[in-house]
């Protein structure tokens, strides 16, 4: 099993620049997330999905956005990137039911410059 | 609303030392409480959990009990290795479908 892939694992932006960061996941979770992790502090949710078609916002959801056209992919767009962008982002799934917990990638490594 | 509170870091320890990492939510429904670790340059990892009251969670030698009357979930282990030094997370479910993560607390174990 995959598990949840993003990529990329690294990525340098310029001021004003856009990019998707890409999330799949083969376990057909229906639960995907979309995390920051900024540097000595925890994980701020940005954007969630309960299934294909619905996403929400989360605690931080300005500056990007999100689909699910699917189970398996959970896109991260980031429209006009800014310097506040620069961190560390967490893709996770998990099971329906409140006893599972999430599945996380591995990171996208993001600075903006 | 939901919180997780965790004791603050990092701790150092050395190696064979006793380890507990001290963690609070709110109480609030009925939730289940997790606890995750993440190491170096990784996504997070789940490390155990407890779903219900009175339920210790275990793996790796570590271990959490979930404490409804003080609202605690302490991670502990016996005897530290150097191999244990990654940042640790205590997490509650919430209302909406998603966790609730504390700050995270950092861990280096020395030889």
């Amino acid at each position: 099993n995959a598990g949840v892939t993003q990529t990329p694992k690294f990525r340098i932006l310029k001021i004003g620049q856009s990019m998707t960061l890409q999330c799949a996941q083969d376990m057909n979770h229906n639960y995907m997330y979309w995390y920051r992790q900024d540097p000595g502090m925890g994980l701020k949710l940005i954007y969630y999905s309960v299934g294909a078609g619905i996403t929400d916002k989360g605690e931080v959801p300005n500056g990007y956005n999100v689909s699910r056209s699917t189970t398996e992919y959970f896109p991260l767009r980031l429209e006009l990137a800014a310097p506040s962008q620069t961190s560390v982002y967490f893709c996770a799934s998990r099971e329906a039911g409140q006893d599972y917990g999430y599945t996380f990638g591995s990171g996208t490594r993001l600075t903006v410059v | 609303g939901n919180s997780v509170t965790q004791m603050e870091g990092p701790v150092t320890l050395s190696e064979e030392a006793f380890l507990t990492i001290n963690c609070t939510y709110t109480a609030t429904g009925y939730p289940s409480l997790f606890w995750y670790v993440q190491y170096p340059g990784e996504g997070l990892q789940l490390l155990l959990k407890a779903t219900k009251a009175d339920d210790k969670g275990s793996n790796k030698g570590f271990e959490a009990t979930y404490r409804k009357e003080t609202t605690s979930f302490h991670l502990e282990k016996g005897s530290v290795q150097v191999s244990d030094s990654a940042v640790y997370f205590c997490a509650r479910t919430g209302s909406a479908r998603q966790l609730t993560f504390g700050s995270g607390t950092q861990l280096t174990v020395l030889p």
